[in-house]
């Protein structure tokens, strides 16, 4: 499973964009990348979903490069319930191995007013 | 998309004693359920890969007889955590593995006196 490396921390002021890069030198071509959102005491929520080039939601923009060894997480103005930890996740989405997820440190996101 | 829910939301147990843990999926069949732990301020850590009918799959390190893992049901995964010690403290989260995605529970806060 493709390692993955985020920033442990960042700072930010409501209604500025947010952008997290995560690196994953060794994805694998099969490998989707996934972005989830956990507040404390939560379980984690889904945000974002691709593979490559853009994709957008009503929450947020993911952009993968064409080497596909790094992706960011975009999130136009944040407000302060964006506060929360941010995971990047690479794993076969099409369950070849059984959809396991393996979950890395995360970025602590802390929006300020 | 799925709901997936657990019960109870937080228990306090006294140290010897066993907990049990359920992880439902409300309104979709799983044969695949996931159980992570999470220490404060660090990140998801897989304990163990519940399937239907089965054995579960425990990864590296975790003690299969100290967390029972039964998959009974498609809709139904308990976790029992048997003579629970205080380093056992933890918030335990589920999640199942449905048509390619995964949807997190809410989470059970574990307190061992």
């Amino acid at each position: 499973l493709a390692k993955t490396t985020q920033p442990i921390s960042m700072d930010s002021y409501e209604g500025q964009e947010v952008n997290i890069t995560c690196s994953h030198n060794n994805i694998a071509t099969n490998d989707y990348i996934t972005w989830y959102q956990q507040f404390p005491s939560q379980g984690p929520r889904f945000i974002i979903q691709g593979y490559k080039t853009k994709v957008t939601n009503e929450v947020a923009s993911l952009f993968i490069p064409a080497d596909r060894k790094s992706s960011t997480l975009s999130l136009p103005r944040v407000s302060l319930s964006d506060t929360a930890v941010y995971y990047c996740l690479v794993g076969d989405r099409l369950g070849n191995q059984g959809g396991k997820l393996i979950f890395g440190q995360g970025t602590e996101l802390s929006v300020k007013p | 998309g799925a709901v997936v829910s657990q019960h109870p939301s937080r228990v306090i147990c006294k140290s010897g004693t066993s907990v049990k843990i359920e992880c439902r999926s409300l309104d979709f069949q799983a044969t695949t359920m996931f159980w992570y732990r999470q220490f404060p301020k660090q990140s998801l850590m897989l304990m163990a890969t519940s399937n239907e009918g089965s054995k579960a799959t425990y990864e590296q390190g975790v003690e299969k007889d100290k967390f029972l893992i039964n998959h009974a049901s498609l809709t139904l995964s308990t976790l029992t955590v048997t003579s629970a010690h205080p380093e056992d403290s933890s918030f335990y989260i589920c999640s199942a593995y449905i048509r390619g995605e995964q949807f997190f529970g809410p989470g059970t806060r574990l307190t061992v006196l």
